[in-house]
């Protein structure tokens, strides 16, 4: 009974290298979400997928990429990696139709430290 | 102002104190979600609600949607009930999550 998985834990990288997030649930929800985490601020959204195909940014989208590929998995990469990304990321998905429960599931989170 | 405002910020208790956290919100919503985390851990789903009240275990929670406003209670709280608690509402209009930056609880045996 997985849920949601997130992949790597811990990553550490230099300004300008690039990586990418892994993000993968079982629950077969409909929407993705990817999140960052900073300290003395709430969990701000970066894109969000309501369904397979479809990506949309939320509040702080710039310097990140995303992709659905499929209903399972939604990454999350950065291309040139600033500093100003150091954070905690956290994936999480949810059914979101009205009518459904709407509950979100979280990954256990990602450490990016940007150097 | 945040649209989600927590209150307090930080608060320390005794093992067995009852525990009231408190979530204010500015918009019109369609549920709103009481989180937990763990120092260094996920985030885990404690209850959502849309209306009246929820009990689970120790931990209850109630929203009034006329005054915008929820709290989660603890009773006989423990030491492992320490974490943050977040409050997160799902706008009606966007149907996108607004969170609040959380309660950091610490209950000391």
């Amino acid at each position: 009974n997985a849920g949601v998985t997130q992949t790597p834990k811990f990553q550490v990288l230099k300004t300008g290298q690039s990586m990418t997030l892994q993000c993968a649930q079982d629950m077969n929800h409909n929407s993705m979400y990817w999140y960052r985490q900073d300290p003395g601020m709430g969990l701000r959204l970066i894109y969000y997928s309501a369904s397979e195909g479809t990506t949309d940014k939320g509040e702080v989208p710039n310097g990140y990429n995303v992709s659905r590929l499929n209903k399972r998995e939604f990454s999350l990469r950065l291309e040139s990696a600033a500093p100003s990304q150091t954070s905690v990321y956290f994936c999480a998905s949810s059914d979101t139709d009205r009518g459904l429960t709407g509950e979100l599931f979280f990954g256990e989170g990602s450490r990016l430290t940007v150097l | 102002k945040n649209e989600v405002e927590q209150s307090p910020q930080n608060l320390t208790a005794q093992e067995g104190e009852f525990i009231t956290i408190n979530c204010s919100y500015s918009v019109g919503i369609s549920a709103l979600h009481w989180l937990q985390q763990h120092p260094g851990g996920g985030i885990v789903s404690l209850f959502m609600l849309s209306s009246g009240k929820k009990k689970h275990g120790r931990l209850i929670a109630t929203i009034n949607i006329q005054e915008k406003h929820s709290s989660l209670h603890i009773t006989a709280s423990h030491p492992r009930d320490s974490a943050v608690y977040i409050c997160a509402v799902r706008s009606y209009n966007t149907d996108k999550l607004i969170f609040g930056t959380g309660t950091r609880l610490q209950v000391f045996p």
